[in-house]
Formats: C-alpha cells, sequence, structure tokens
C-alpha cells in the first residue's frame, strides 16, 4: 500500500485560511469516508483533528474543516494562529482493512 | 478520561528483539482495538498493524509480516507490540493508538485512532 501524496510544506499568515490536500486512490481516500487528519507539534504524539472527513472531535476548534472530492481529501485551516504551526497527517482506511498515511505536511505560520 | 501509558525507551542491536507495552485506562479495553504506529526520526507516520482487544485478532502491515506480533493481556488492560530481527532502520518512535472503526466478528475495519500514547523510542545500534 502506497502512501498518500501530500504536499511537503505550506504556509500562511496568521488570520489567513490554508488548505492541505492529501490524494490518494480509489482504494482508500476515493472509495470510503474514513479519512482522518492528525496534527503533531515538535516531540508530541499525533492528535486527532478530523476524522470520517468532516468531523471533528470535541475540543477541536471549528477552525479546522475538512472535505473530500474524488480520490482527494482536504484539510483547512482558517484564521491561521502560531499554535497552528505543526505538521499534518492524513489517513485513510484502505480496502485491504488496513490503514495508510500521507507523508505528512509541515504547516509553517509566517 | 482515556490515557495510553507506554513503556520506556529500548536501546537494542541488530538481530534482537523489541517489545513494547501499551497500559490504557478510563475505557472499557476489549470494546476497542489498538493499533501501533511507528516514526523514525525526521519522518512521517507509518501504519504497522492493529489488534482487537475483544478477541486478539490482529491486521499486520505487509511489511513487517512474520516480523511483528501484537497482543494483549485484557487482565491488565495493557497491549503489546513486539518486533523481532531488529535492523538500523527501525530505529523510531513507537506509537500505541485506540481503535476507532466497525468491529465485527472476525476484526475490525479501521477508520482512524482517538487518543495516542506518549511514544517509545526504539534504536538499534551496534
Amino acid at each position: 500500500q502506497s502512501a498518500l501524496t501530500q504536499p511537503a510544506s505550506v504556509s500562511g499568515s496568521p488570520g489567513q485560511s490554508i488548505t492541505i490536500s492529501c490524494t490518494g486512490t480509489s482504494s482508500d481516500v476515493g472509495g470510503y469516508n474514513y479519512v482522518s487528519w492528525y496534527q503533531q507539534h515538535p516531540g508530541k504524539a499525533p492528535k486527532l483533528m478530523i476524522y470520517d472527513v468532516s468531523n471533528r472531535p470535541s475540543g477541536v476548534s471549528n477552525r479546522f474543516s475538512g472535505s473530500k472530492s474524488g480520490n482527494t481529501a482536504s484539510l483547512t485551516i482558517s484564521g491561521l494562529q502560531a499554535e497552528d504551526e505543526a505538521d499534518y497527517y492524513c489517513s485513510s482506511y484502505t480496502s485491504s482493512s488496513t490503514q495508510v498515511f500521507g507523508g505528512g505536511t509541515k504547516l509553517t505560520v509566517l | 478520561q482515556v490515557q495510553l501509558v507506554q513503556s520506556g525507551a529500548e536501546v537494542k542491536k541488530p538481530g534482537a528483539s523489541v517489545k513494547v507495552s501499551c497500559k490504557a485506562s478510563g475505557y472499557t479495553f476489549t470494546s476497542y482495538g489498538i493499533s501501533w504506529v511507528r516514526q523514525a526520526p525526521g519522518q512521517g507516520l507509518e501504519w504497522m498493524g492493529w489488534i482487537s482487544a475483544y478477541n486478539g485478532n490482529t491486521n499486520y502491515a505487509q511489511k513487517l509480516q512474520g516480523r511483528v506480533t501484537m497482543t494483549t493481556d485484557t487482565s491488565t488492560s495493557t497491549a503489546y507490540m513486539e518486533l523481532r530481527s531488529l535492523r538500523s532502520d527501525d530505529t523510531a518512535v513507537y506509537y500505541c493508538a485506540r481503535l476507532m472503526g466497525d468491529y465485527y466478528g472476525s476484526g475490525i475495519k479501521p477508520y482512524y485512532f482517538d487518543y495516542w500514547g506518549q511514544g517509545t523510542l526504539v534504536t538499534v545500534s551496534s
């Protein structure tokens, strides 16, 4: 199972919005509505930010939103804040009943 | 509150084995599965597999088949991940995570991970 494709880095200024893409295939992202997104600060464990494409866990800011079109899922962060600077990973359920992660995207808040 | 507490850092020689533990609390252990995810230094996340704490069924990533074994001890609400024949490229932080998904008779359809352990650094070096 190949890793999902994410941009290596994105950046934005405080208050702006950014979008991170996550491209897979019809055997993972495109075939199921089970894409999740994780935020990871340096030296910390990942934190669930979005599940089932667009659902936010309790406690996650509504500045974070998710969507999907075809084989590509997206994470949008609006009203960018300094604390959002982190690595972001997408993940998807696959037709083999496994999980596959994206390569990760480093978000820099300018 | 849900907590997953992992065992401490390990240093192993190539060819050896390592067993990492993950003690769960704050929920009914047998109602969920546990996944293991690793992260090599400076690299991304890699899914290793899952185990059902209900019946012990497992599903491992193809590249680790034959070298990894995941088990649980329901009496202590602890999950274990053993990796054998260690190589230098197994050096990584290993995480356990509670698995949310569709639980059916023989297994789990793993959808996402809602709680994570703090991570265990395993260093493989001669």
